[in-house]
């Protein structure tokens, strides 16, 4: 496809559990980003992935969250034992470094619902 | 840091009448700003950005925004209200190196007829 896909749509999962969230970037798309919307909240930088850099990870809340990234491609968002504060739209989002291209292209994002 | 207020959570206008969505930033240089549109069930959707040159900039479906260094400020406006832009709108800023978004809270369009 040609936009940034984001799997699942939703996720609802028990307190204590870990999830993983799924983005597929835009091909060629060297810089991806993770944010979170938490109801009543604007979104929130997570982290930060550009090539081969050490990523920016200074958005992550607890050390229950973690990501990772294979080269310029998919990314995954792990949290681990997940707490109801944890509920929130997970956006992802990639983009050209380089250049006059200043655009953030995001994914239709993840539902998380912890009960 | 940088920091990105928008005024008011919830903004109703009439259909035809204008829109006015406010936007203040902080920042110790020149960012770059962006607002971003959300319809429901929908991703992020860019409307219009501000890098470098003019400061009055023009966005799909007839939005623009002015930015105003003397008064940190990035709103958008359209002349007159659709139906159809009833959605959530984020303005943002972005950080240089990184060009991480910082977001504001956001602000809820209602359209009525």
């Amino acid at each position: 496809g040609a936009g940034v896909s984001q799997s699942p749509s939703n996720k609802v999962t028990e307190k204590g559990k870990d999830v993983e969230l799924r983005c597929d970037p835009i091909s060629g798309h060297t810089a991806l980003y993770w944010y979170r919307q938490r109801l009543g909240q604007g979104l929130e930088f997570l982290i930060y992935f550009q090539g081969n850099s050490a990523p920016d990870k200074s958005g992550l809340p607890s050390d229950r969250f973690s990501a990772e990234r294979t080269g310029e491609s998919v990314s995954t968002l792990t949290i681990q034992r997940t707490q109801q504060e944890d509920s929130a739209v997970y956006l992802c989002a990639s983009k050209i470094t380089g250049g006059l291209s200043y655009e953030q292209y995001f994914g239709p994002g993840t539902r998380l619902t912890v009960t | 840091a940088q920091s990105v207020t928008q005024l008011g959570s919830h903004v109703s206008v009439s259909e035809g009448a204008l829109v006015l969505l406010r936007c203040n930033y902080s920042s110790s240089v020149p960012p770059y700003l962006f607002w971003y549109v959300q319809y429901p069930n929908q991703g992020l959707q860019l409307l219009l950005k501000y890098t470098t040159g003019a400061t009055l900039v023009k966005g799909i479906n007839g939005f623009e925004a002015e930015f105003k260094k003397s008064e940190t400020s990035f709103h958008l406006t359209k002349p007159s209200a659709h139906m159809s832009d009833a959605a959530e709108y984020l303005c943002a800023v972005s950080e240089l190196n990184t060009d991480k978004l910082i977001f504001g809270t956001g602000t809820r369009l209602q359209v009525f007829p």
